[in-house]
């Protein structure tokens, strides 16, 4: 168990719908990141919190965003979806934000659109 | 553009094989470098990193991994597996530059053990 936490495990939904996925950061750490995990396209980094704020972003699509709340918990919100974003989806944490702090993951949520 | 090359798709040996899992990065910078395993059904975990130093670095679980500079390659190796090490290798680096922290990652490596 890594105390990186991620609700729901799974998720079925349909084309066009909206989802919110939810990820709780181990204790103490100030950064999250979201990665997408697709057939395709292998493990792709998305975006980066650090407390509160956004860091980073790589390949996320315009029809998805994410945000950290005060708690540091943070939501990955999909809209539009779309049969190709069928993936897993990975948050991570890390105490910091830099390239030497270990990130450590979350179990996932498997999206399913149909 | 950043990138991560891991040559095995599938890796299939019989335990107290040695193993070997290459990987290549395409970043004219400095990079950090790591080694991440998921065992089926489980989490992504870290197995070793490689920040400076000494470029040969142990990891959990008896696997070491060498950096190598001027061949921009980070192998993952093992010199006797077990059946549990059956899971998915997945090589990854942060660019140094830019003070962030994402990881690129690799395609992956599945190993199957057999006993």
């Amino acid at each position: 168990d890594s105390g990186v936490t991620q609700t729901p495990k799974h998720l079925i939904t349909a084309t066009g719908q909206r989802v919110t996925l939810r990820c709780s950061p181990r204790s103490g750490d100030l950064s999250v990141y979201w990665y997408q995990q697709s057939l395709d396209q292998g493990l792709q980094f998305l975006i980066q919190y650090y407390n509160g704020e956004e860091r980073a972003k790589g390949n996320i699509l315009e029809r998805f965003s994410a945000q950290q709340f005060p708690d540091l918990h943070s939501e990955l919100n999909l809209s539009s979806l779309e049969l190709g974003d069928s993936a897993l989806y990975f948050c991570a944490s890390s105490e910091g934000g830099r390239g030497t702090d270990t990130q450590y993951f979350g179990p996932g949520t498997r999206l399913t659109v149909l | 553009a950043q990138s991560v090359s891991q040559h095995n798709h599938h890796v299939i040996l019989s335990e107290a094989a040695s193993l070997e899992l290459g990987c290549n990065y395409s970043y004219g910078g400095t990079v950090n470098l790591f080694w991440y395993v998921q065992y089926p059904g489980q989490h992504l975990q870290l197995l070793l990193k490689y920040f400076s130093g000494d470029p040969l670095v142990k990891g959990i679980k008896g696997f070491e991994a060498e950096f190598i500079k001027s061949k921009f390659s980070f192998n993952l190796r093992k010199p006797s597996v077990q059946w549990s090490d059956t899971a998915e290798y997945f090589c990854a680096v942060t660019p140094v530059a830019g003070g962030y922290n994402k990881l690129i990652f690799g395609a992956g490596t599945r190993l199957a053990v057999h006993p």
